[in-house]
């Protein structure tokens, strides 16, 4: 079965820009989940959703955003970008295994480089 | 609160055992979870352990969970150069009535001859 794709792999966008970033997951996952990692701050949660609809939010500014569609392939959006915005973007496609464990199988990320 | 914490950073001698530890904060979480980067690629989860169990053991790898200080270690027995990587730390919390990975930043494992 295939993987969690996300598209591109790699992005470089100037301050003030705007970038959108997609995630195809795992055919029958119907939970995304969106991580940003970078050296100083780890893997930070973004937001996370469900059948369309955004079920979690992390701690960042309304700049970022996202949507699911019927699909389940989701995109984040982010405008204005900064610089501190250069970070590496991660999917999680979201099972919820049989005991209640849940189940993040993550795609090789997206690069974004503000300059 | 949310958040998880780890070093930054471990450096072991091939063939030595690693012991990368963790803390978390929420008491409810029902999971907790171990995954593995390796450079140029997402994360990978390497076990899991649920709350009620003290130990789990899986090949040459040892959690151990201690709930009352919330504290979690994953010990590799026999490191080799392919274990090189970063580790990362994850709870399950429940937010929302959903549950919700929160993970910490990280601990680079440098596996050295």
């Amino acid at each position: 079965k295939a993987g969690v794709t996300q598209t591109p792999r790699y992005l470089i966008k100037t301050r003030g820009q705007q970038v959108t970033l997609s995630c195809s997951p795992i055919s029958g996952h119907r939970s995304v989940s969106w991580y940003q990692q970078t050296p100083g701050q780890g893997l930070q949660f973004l937001f996370e959703y469900f059948s369309e609809t955004q079920r979690n939010k992390g701690n960042f500014p309304g700049r970022f955003s996202g949507r699911q569609f019927s699909n389940s392939r989701s995109e984040m959006n982010v405008s204005t970008l900064e610089l501190g915005d250069s970070a590496l973007y991660l999917c999680a496609s979201i099972f919820q295994g049989a005991r209640g464990n849940t189940e993040a199988f993550f795609g090789q990320g997206t690069r974004l480089t503000v300059v | 609160g949310e958040d998880v914490e780890q070093s930054l950073f471990l450096s072991v001698r091939e063939g030595d055992s690693s012991v990368i530890n963790c803390t978390y904060t929420d008491s409810s979480s029902t999971y907790l979870y171990w995954y593995k980067q390796e450079p140029g690629a997402g994360l990978q989860l390497l076990t899991y352990i649920f709350s009620n169990m003290d130990m789990k053991q899986d090949q040459r790898l040892t959690v151990l969970l201690n709930k009352k200080d919330k504290h979690l270690s994953l010990r590799i027995a026999d490191t080799q150069t392919g274990d090189s990587a970063i580790y990362f730390c994850a709870e399950d919390l429940i937010s929302g009535g959903y549950n919700k990975l929160i993970f910490g930043a990280g601990t680079r494992l440098a596996v050295h001859p």
